[in-house]
């Protein structure tokens, strides 16, 4: 079946980059998707990579996949205390619309 | 442009009673889409809708179920509450390139 995995936490320190990884098992997947989730609010999609593909940079966000291995990481490079949130991982495949997403990544930041 | 709205924020029901939550989507968004957010776990997919049809369906027992009305809003029912119920619950829309869903605030759900 499919599986998403994500490690629970990740403590940073403000200005450093930080790293989440995501491993998932469907080698069908077609995209792969970061979301991010403040505290109280809904999920915001940060950043998509389809799976032909190896990296996609969106400014302060790298996404690297490594279809071989079925892993995902998001760099966010200069982290700020505003980036404290949960982040997920959700892939998608076949063509199904639904993403099946990780339990989630808490960063914190501090100063 | 307004987002993906969602009531009631909070809701607080009893055992074996039933809850209502209501979303609206983004206008021109045709799909609507449920999640449960249980405490410690990922989103679990609940139901798709797309144009007032169900699409799709994920692994819940038919005490959840829902309806998306013509002007594309949507209501998910959870008939006889149980306790691992409480959650909070996602809607989500999007147009009908399927490819990207924007998710409201959610419904926090309380089941005493």
């Amino acid at each position: 079946g499919e599986d998403v995995e994500q490690s629970l936490f990740l403590s940073v320190r403000e200005g450093d980059s930080s790293v989440i990884n995501c491993t998932y098992t469907d080698s069908s997947s077609t995209y792969l998707y970061w979301y991010k989730q403040e505290p109280g609010a809904g999920l915001q999609l940060l950043t998509y990579i389809f799976s032909n593909m190896d990296m996609k940079q969106d400014q302060r966000l790298t996404v690297l996949l490594n279809k071989k291995d079925k892993h995902l990481s998001l760099r966010i490079a200069d982290t700020q205390t505003g980036d404290s949130a949960i982040y997920f991982c959700a892939e998608e495949s076949g063509g199904s619309y639904i993403p099946t997403f990780g339990r989630g990544t808490s960063l914190i930041v501090h100063p | 442009e307004a987002g993906v709205t969602q009531s009631p924020t909070h809701l607080i029901k009893t055992r074996g009673q039933q809850a209502t939550l209501r979303c609206s989507p983004i206008s021109g968004h045709t799909s609507v889409y449920w999640y449960q957010q249980a405490l410690g776990l990922g989103l679990q997919f609940l139901l798709w809708y797309d144009e007032g049809e169900e699409r799709n369906r994920g692994n819940f027992p038919p005490r959840f179920s829902g309806r998306q009305f013509p002007n594309y809003s949507s209501e998910l029912n959870v008939n006889a509450l149980e306790l691992e119920d409480s959650a909070l619950y996602l809607c989500a829309s999007s147009d009908s390139s399927y490819n990207e869903q924007f998710f409201g605030p959610g419904t926090r759900l309380t089941v005493l």
